[in-house]
């Protein structure tokens, strides 16, 4: 079955330091991917998203570029905030049929100023 | 309506008690998904709908647990005799169709279920 796997947690960095949070996943077909995020005391909501191989999804500074040859959609930002400390998710859905959107476990991200 | 709508936004229960919980789609949109969160836990996913049928009911816990979607909008997830274990916060999201292209799940802001 399809399946997610980010990094374990918690990620901890200064404000302004480089940020990689790592995703794969195992799918059949090709799926469209995406990060979510969950800020304190907030609901999920979609932080970007790629449909094809080689897209690059990208919201607020984030990027993600779809890798179908490493079956991975790492999640990057060059210079961290305090306020993107949160928890991330990386997804997928498969195009084929009728399927679930599958998540991963999530990753907290905390920023220290 | 404009966003995903689930109620009540807080449940209290007694043990042993059973528990509505509404969740009010988009507009339009086909695919419906409940998960539930636990305390600093991922997500884990419970049942998803397409229409009113529900192609995948794998990650329902037990049979306390049951869901049910009419008219292809609202859907009820129950859960009859509850217990501790139970407590967490119970999402539902919605989208256009489950499968197609790029299709993004809108999420509610979940129920808050805590079983005393």
């Amino acid at each position: 079955g399809n399946s997610v796997t980010q990094m374990e947690g918690p990620v901890t960095l200064s404000e302004e330091a480089f940020l990689t949070i790592n995703c794969t996943y195992t799918a059949t077909g090709y799926p469209s991917l995406f990060w979510y995020v969950q800020y304190p005391g907030e609901g999920l909501q979609l932080l970007l998203k790629a449909t094809k191989a080689d897209d690059k999804g990208s919201n607020k500074g984030f990027e993600a570029t779809y890798r179908k040859e490493t079956t991975s959609f790492h999640l990057e930002k060059g210079s961290v905030q305090v306020s993107d400390s949160a928890v991330y998710f990386c997804a997928l859905i498969s195009n084929t049929g009728f399927q679930k959107l599958v998540f991963g476990t999530g990753t907290r991200l905390l920023v220290s100023p | 309506g404009a966003g995903v709508s689930q109620s009540p936004s807080n449940k209290v229960t007694e043990k042993g008690k059973d528990v509505e919980l509404r969740c009010d789609p988009i507009s339009g949109h086909t695919a419906l998904y409940w998960y539930r969160q636990s305390l600093g836990q991922g997500l884990e996913f419970l049942i998803y709908f397409q229409g009113n049928s529900a192609p995948d009911k794998s990650g329902l816990p037990s049979d306390r647990f049951s869901a049910e979607r009419t008219g292809g909008s609202v859907s009820t997830l129950t859960i009859q005799r509850t217990q501790q274990e139970d407590s967490a916060v119970y999402l539902c999201a919605s989208s256009l169709s489950s499968g197609a292209r790029g299709t993004e799940a809108f999420f509610g802001q979940g129920t808050r279920l805590t079983v005393v």
